[in-house]
């Protein structure tokens, strides 16, 4: 199975400030991979999809990188409801695997 | 809208099957596959299995001697079976729809059935 790592595993940002988060895969996944939020007592949402392109919905504040191994997710101009968990996920070969991922904690 | 929504037992003993339930509305499962991802507490999260829209199934081969996927169609419904439950099964289970032709990729998530394997 392809191993997805995710850094840092803990950020804390306040508002107005960007932050990034790291996702390497153990091999090539192309550009195979999507990013999501998770907030409690929400369904999961999808963010980025194909490394960069933004799922309809997701706030233009956000941006996906990256092809290969090394993808990141930037989150600029942080807002409120931002703080949540990220994951990211690659969908180049089965089983599809996620990352660990990362909490984004209000400074 | 698209909505999904798991349903279930909460506690499961050890050794037991778990079956869970997963109602859709908005979408036809005739058009979309719906996957079964599963969140040990605190972790990450796992790719279990998917219904494909024409009734074929996949699954992860972490589970495949002991889990089922099957659908009723005419009530919406997806059904997660599994057998030989441990305490290591314990988690949060979501049903997804699979959001894209080829990709297998997650747009929409129900809330989640927390279960917990437990005598």
């Amino acid at each position: 199975d392809v191993q997805m790592t995710q850094s840092p595993s803990y950020l804390a940002a306040s508002p107005g400030e960007s932050v990034s988060i790291s996702c390497k895969a153990s091999k090539s996944i192309s550009n195979n991979l999507a990013w999501y939020q998770e907030k409690p007592g929400k369904a999961n949402k999808l963010l980025i999809h194909s490394g960069s392109t933004l799922q309809s919905g997701t706030p233009s504040r956000f941006s996906g990188s990256g092809s290969g191994t090394d993808f990141t997710l930037t989150i600029r101009s942080l807002e409120s409801e931002d703080f949540a968990v990220y994951y990211c996920q690659q969908y180049n070969e089965y089983p599809p695997t996620f990352g660990a991922g990362t909490k984004l904690e209000l400074k | 809208q698209v909505q999904l929504k798991e349903s279930g037992p909460g506690l499961v003993q050890p050794s037991q099957t778990l079956s869970l339930t997963c109602t859709v509305s908005g979408f036809s499962l005739t058009s979309y596959s719906v996957h079964w991802v599963r969140q040990h507490s605190g972790k990450s999260l796992e790719w279990m299995g998917r219904m494909w829209s024409d009734g074929d199934t996949s699954y992860n081969s972490a589970f495949t001697s002991r889990l089922s996927i099957s659908r009723d169609t005419s009530k919406s419904q997806v059904f997660l079976k599994m057998n030989s439950l441990q305490t290591e099964d314990t988690g949060t289970y979501y049903c997804a729809r699979n959001g894209a032709t080829v990709a297998t990729l997650f747009d929409y998530w129900g809330q989640g059935v927390m279960v917990t394997v437990s005598s």
